[in-house]
């Protein structure tokens, strides 16, 4: 498969807890896009990357979200201190010029 | 910011069937209206997208239309298949936008009676 690839798709963890997630973007895709899907709801914006630079981040990002894209290639997404609140579907998506290819996501519970 | 309004949240169509659906959205500056379809536990998958330059565009099935004046955009799929069943979102990216950022409808999920 050589779309957008998500790692974990399933993670839980307990409140206060830290995780992190990946995603691969398809290759010689310089945009990188994190989205949030909460269940019965389209994705909302979180942030965006084009190469390694982090060009716009939402105000959903609070100050325990932080992604980084080091070498313009894969991206993480970390969460310090989470909270049930932050129980969601978190997608990837990458794109080279219009379209955006979305990854399938990785769905974190915070018990 | 850019907001996108999605109808109806749920509909329930016969195998053979048309579905319509339909979104508003508020900023004008926006010019790309792509459409995804989305399978229970799978990706968004893009299925039609227009440009504001265009009023309608078709492919196959399905159709898209697009109302600048009236900033809404409506998805067609002429007779449905069981395998359309899914949530289908709108989204709208405006050209002040950094960086094609998408803002998405809330979701119409399409059932399609056999």
């Amino acid at each position: 498969d050589t779309g957008v690839s998500q790692d974990p798709r399933h993670k839980i963890t307990k409140r206060g807890q830290n995780v992190t997630f990946r995603c691969d973007p398809i290759s010689e895709h310089n945009r990188l896009y994190w989205y949030r899907q909460t269940l019965g709801q389209g994705p909302e914006f979180l942030t965006y990357f084009q190469n390694e630079a982090q060009l716009e981040k939402s105000r959903l990002l609070s100050d325990r979200f932080s992604a980084e894209r080091p070498k313009g290639s894969f991206s993480t997404l970390e969460i310090q201190r989470t909270e049930q609140g932050d129980s969601a579907m978190y997608l990837c998506a990458s794109s080279l010029k219009n379209i955006q290819y979305f990854g399938a996501g990785t769905r974190l519970s915070v018990l | 910011g850019e907001n996108v309004e999605q109808h109806p949240s749920t509909l329930s169509v016969q195998e053979g069937d048309s579905a319509v659906i339909k979104c508003t959205y508020s900023d004008s500056a926006s010019n790309y209206f792509p459409w995804y379809k989305q399978e229970l536990g799978k990706r968004p998958q893009l299925i039609i997208d227009i440009r504001s330059n265009v009023g309608e565009k078709k492919d196959q099935r399905i159709a898209v239309t697009l109302n600048k004046t009236a900033k809404h955009f409506s998805l067609h799929i002429t007779e449905t298949q069981p395998e359309d069943s899914a949530v289908y979102f709108c989204a709208a990216r405006s050209v002040k936008a950094a960086g094609n950022k998408l803002t998405f409808g809330g979701g119409t999920r399409v059932l399609v009676k056999p």
